[in-house]
């Protein structure tokens, strides 16, 4: 089956300038997750969505971040406008289950923000 | 939370030696527990997981044992290879929210 897939694999804007992150999640899963690293630290959880609906977006840094998962399939995260903090590898990942099984990653989007 | 930086902890040891990769979590109420191995470039790929009721599981070359008195998780691999060199990272769900909260991670450097 086919992976995860992520695009674009990198992108460099400036600072004020929108981004548009896309997400391919395994087909059949419904479950799909956001998540970033930011600077090298630890993988932070961004949000969850079950089929189209927002499960969890407590991660969500600010309203300058904006997730949609229009027809339960792909998942696009918008930054806009994007800063200089916003920089790092935003990662998906998709499960079959909700609870306790393993995630499927994809591999990211390094976003610089210059 | 936990206090991090730049530098990851680092792992480094010779081909054919055996590693331990260890991982504190936080929450008492975490029942499920995973490690993911991240190369360059890649996104996390699942290892191995264990579940709250029980402390040892073994896979291929892998185990993971769990103490849960202590909120410690280890990865051992065994007669490491050079491609066994990548961030390690430790995730868990707790007992009230299913999303996995991810560790610090520890860099492993294998030698030929």
């Amino acid at each position: 089956e086919a992976g995860v897939t992520q695009f674009p694999s990198h992108s460099v804007i400036e600072k004020g300038q929108t981004v548009t992150l896309r997400c391919d999640p395994i087909s059949g899963h419904d479950n799909l997750y956001w998540y970033r690293r930011v600077m090298g630290k630890e993988i932070k959880f961004l949000l969850h969505f079950v089929k189209e609906s927002k499960q969890d977006e407590s991660g969500m840094p600010n309203n300058r971040f904006l997730a949609e998962r229009t027809g339960g399939t792909y998942s696009t995260l918008k930054v806009q406008p994007a800063e200089l903090e916003d920089s790092g590898v935003y990662f998906c990942a998709s499960s079959q289950d909700w609870a306790n099984s393993p995630l499927h990653f994809g591999n990211g989007t390094r976003l610089t923000v210059t | 939370g936990e206090s991090v930086g730049l530098h990851l902890p680092t792992l480094s040891v010779q081909e054919g030696d055996n590693s331990i990769i260890n991982c504190a979590y936080s929450n008492s109420a975490s029942d499920y527990f995973i490690w993911y191995k991240q190369e360059s470039g890649k996104g996390p790929q699942f290892i191995i997981d264990i579940r709250s009721n029980m402390d040892k599981r073994q896979g291929q070359r892998v185990t993971v044992l769990l103490n849960k008195t202590v909120k410690h998780l280890s990865l051992q691999i065994a007669a490491t290879q050079p491609g066994d060199s990548a961030v390690y990272f430790c995730a868990w769900n707790t007992g009230g929210s299913y999303i996995p909260t991810f560790g610090r991670g520890t860099s492993l450097i294998v030698h030929p």
